[in-house]
Order: C-alpha cells, then structure tokens, then sequence
C-alpha cells in the first residue's frame, strides 16, 4: 500500500463549473477525512466518514458540497457551481479505529477556481 | 470547542542547532489529545508526535519532543540536531477524546534550516 491518494492533485475551473475529487485511503483504514486548506491557514475540518456512514459534517460543507464513501472504500467530494472562494487545497486523509487524531495524509487536490 | 494559537508564523535555525516551536491550546475537555504535524513543501502531512493529555510525561520521537504544560494549556515542540530536511510548515492540533474526530489545527509555523 502506496499510502493515501488524491485525484486529480491540481483543478483549474470556471466558477459555476462541478468539480469532483477523489480520494483513495489506506485499505485497512475504516476512517476517512476531508479537510479543506487555505494559504497561510491550517487545515479546515470538513467531514469524516467512518466506513461508508457520515458521521460529522462541518458548517463550512455547505449546500454546494456532497461527500459520499460508497462501500466504504474510496470517496469523493463533488462541489456544484463552483465559487471563487471555494479555491484551496482539499486534503484526504485515512486513520484506523482507535487512534483518534493519528491521520495519513494525501498530498491534497488544489482547486482554483477562475 | 477547540482553539489552537501558534503565534511563530516562521523561523529559521542553523543545521544542527535546536529549535522550539510554540503552541497554545484552548479545551473545555479533561481528556484531550495534541499533535504536532509537518507539511513539508509540496509533499503530504505526517505525523511527528502525539502526546495524551493525562500523561504526564513528555512525548518523545528521536529528535522531537515536546514540552507539555497542562496548567498553562502550552504545547512546544523541540527539535534537535535540526537537519535540511525539517524545513517544512509544522502545525500544532488537538482533539478530545470523546468520540470526536474532528482535528482542530492551527495557523502553523514555516521552519527553515539553514545549511
């Protein structure tokens, strides 16, 4: 196992445009985390899937923003009518049960949205 | 809730001299977790160090360790024999330990060393 995997690393669109991430976790991991980066911030908390269940989702996934891990496997994170604002680095990351807070990181998908 | 202060945004240090990043932490929690975490330039997050908050003992990873002040809700981190490749932004995190997984992060700290 290669570790956790992001697709596509970088997305240039038009705002109004749909964007979808992907992203594969460690196999063995049951938890899966979408956090969302800005420059100069830390990392976002967006929503967390344990198995194929959301179990949190924070007030920054608005309306436009649906994550969905059918299966429990890989997610995705689809946002519709793209805003200049939502330009960031969207980061994956995995961790098995038990080890609250220990995350395996992707390198993240950049957004830019023009 | 959560809040995490790192108020270094960057610091530079000469190879294999040591360096303390500082953190604050905020938590109305009793059992809590913090982490330091590195980003190094366009490469993915890791892990550096964990450290229970009903531990009392410092957390150490061979070059890294922490100095943990529950009373004062502080959280260092101090690397030694610094090397080229811990140039990288370090974030400070923590999460309660009550079934919430949400990691709160903060601003971080941008470490260059220097050759």
């Amino acid at each position: 196992d290669t570790g956790v995997s992001q697709d596509p690393r970088h997305k240039i669109t038009k705002r109004g445009q749909n964007v979808t991430f992907r992203c594969d976790p460690i196999s063995e991991h049951n938890r899966l985390y979408w956090y969302r980066q800005t420059l100069g911030q830390g990392p976002e908390f967006l929503t967390y899937f344990q198995n194929e269940a959301q179990l949190e989702k924070s007030r920054l996934l608005s309306d436009r923003f649906s994550a969905e891990r059918p299966k429990g496997s890989f997610s995705t994170l689809e946002i519709q009518r793209t805003e200049q604002g939502d330009s960031a680095m969207y980061l994956c990351a995995s961790s098995s049960r038990g080890r609250s807070g220990e995350l395996f990181f992707g390198e993240g998908s950049r957004l830019t949205v023009l | 809730a959560q809040t995490v202060t790192q108020s270094q945004p960057e610091m530079s240090v000469q190879e294999a001299e040591t360096v303390t990043l500082s953190c604050t932490y905020d938590t109305s929690e009793n059992n809590y977790y913090l982490f330091w975490y590195k980003q190094p330039p366009s490469r993915q997050m890791i892990l550096v160090i964990r450290q229970e908050a009903y531990k009392q003992q410092n957390a150490t990873e061979n070059r890294f360790s922490v100095n943990f002040q529950k009373a004062a809700k502080s959280f260092s981190l101090k690397i030694s024999d610094s090397q080229l490749g811990d140039t990288a932004m370090y974030f400070c995190a923590s999460i309660s330990n009550f079934g919430n997984e949400k990691l709160t992060f903060g601003t971080g700290t941008r470490l260059t060393i220097i050759p």
